[in-house]
This record gives structure tokens, C-alpha cells and sequence, in this order.
């Protein structure tokens, strides 16, 4: 079945330095790759999305690459912050299903 | 409030009983999601809506999972006779667009004795 491979489980940066997470996806259908926020205790929210006619898209601190013929996608955070710490999922997703990766837990070390 | 609600936000059950829970979307978001979380995963796709109609339903899902949004608004699931490994956070999220952000619910912490 369609499955979403992210790594690493966990990351540990230095506040200020940059924190990769990648993902591969199996689906080849899918279209839209969202990236998700999740506070301890709380709801996931989006921080970034690409859709598959797109390369690569920034907001502020945040990038996200896709290649579609590998299959991969990534999410680049840069000039890490102590308040980027929380779990981010990867997600691909295609018509109407929607896969979720597994979560990178991210620790920014002051 | 005007984001997604969900209630109960915990429901603790013994073994065999049913359990309901029920999600509000946002209003006039005709696509609703329903997922499961485990700790340590990433939310696990159980079945979508769009207005009043299941139009997708994981086949991880079991028959003891149902799911109804009978006006296309608010959505119920149910478990029947609960399991122990059905002990999860339950989420619903709604959109708008079919490929566009998802906004999720607070969720219903399920524990199963």
C-alpha cells in the first residue's frame, strides 16, 4: 500500500543552525505534499505546502524541495528558533487520501 | 471559536463497550477527515467525506468503525465493542479545497480499560 518514509525520528540543532527532514513517498499519483506543526499537547498546523507542478517554495525561515521522479521531499528550516522545538509530520496526498509520515522530533539546544 | 471542534475531548470505556464521537467542522468546509494518532506516529488516515458522502475509507480500517455525516455539516464516528489497541487520539480535520490545508480538531483522547 501507499506508505510516507520520514527521517530522522528525532533532530537535535543549535539554536541558529539549520535543520533538514526528508520524506519519500510511494504513491506516484501524489500531488500535494503539506508539511505539519504539532505543539506537545496540541493540534498539527500547517507551516508549509508544495504541489507537485512546483519545484521548491520558501516562506521566511521555512523552504520545502520537491523531486518528483525520486519520489522525495524535504523541509528546510533555517536560523533555528527555540519555539521551532515540536514534532513535524510530512504528508502526501492524492484525490481524496491523505498519508502522514511517522514525525521528526525537533530540539533546538540554546 | 469558529475553528473545528470535537467532543468528547476524552473518553475512557471498558472493553467491548461503544463509543461515539462526534466532530463540527469548520462551516462551510464541505471535506472532513477523520484520523487516528498514536503516540510517537504521525495521524493515520481512517475516512474522508466530502458534503454528506464517504468517498474514501482506509482499508486498515475495521467493520467495528463507522462512520455517518448525515447533512454534510457535523460527523460522528463510532467504535463498536472497543478493543484495548483502539486507545488512540482521534482527530477530524476539514478543507475547503481538495488539495489545500487541512484544519485540524483538538481531537478525542480514546482509553480503553
Amino acid at each position: 500500500g501507499e506508505n510516507v518514509e520520514q527521517h530522522p525520528s528525532t533532530l537535535s540543532v543549535q539554536e541558529g543552525d539549520s535543520a533538514v527532514i526528508k520524506c519519500t513517498y510511494s504513491d506516484s499519483a501524489s500531488n500535494y505534499f503539506p508539511w505539519y506543526k504539532q505543539e506537545l499537547g496540541k493540534r498539527p498546523q500547517l507551516i508549509i505546502d508544495i504541489r507537485s507542478n512546483v519545484g521548491e517554495k520558501k516562506d521566511q525561515r521555512i523552504a520545502v524541495t520537491l523531486n518528483k521522479t525520486a519520489k522525495h521531499f524535504s523541509l528546510h528550516i533555517t536560523e533555528t528558533q527555540p519555539e521551532d522545538s515540536a514534532v513535524y509530520f510530512c504528508a502526501a496526498s492524492s484525490a481524496s487520501k491523505i498519508i502522514f509520515g511517522s514525525g521528526t522530533r525537533l530540539s533546538i539546544r540554546p | 471559536d469558529t475553528g473545528v471542534s470535537q467532543n468528547p475531548r476524552h473518553k475512557i470505556t471498558k472493553r467491548g463497550q461503544n463509543v461515539t464521537f462526534r466532530c463540527d467542522p469548520i462551516s462551510e468546509h464541505n471535506r472532513l477527515y477523520w484520523y487516528r494518532q498514536t503516540l510517537g506516529q504521525g495521524p493515520e488516515f481512517l475516512t474522508y467525506f466530502q458534503n454528506e458522502a464517504q468517498l474514501e475509507k482506509s482499508r486498515l480500517l475495521s467493520d467495528r468503525f463507522s462512520a455517518e455525516r448525515p447533512k454534510g455539516s457535523f460527523s460522528t464516528l463510532e467504535i463498536q465493542r472497543t478493543e484495548q489497541g483502539d486507545s488512540a487520539m482521534y482527530l477530524c480535520a476539514s478543507t475547503l479545497s481538495l488539495l489545500g490545508e487541512q484544519f485540524f480538531g483538538p481531537g478525542t483522547r480514546l482509553t480503553v480499560l
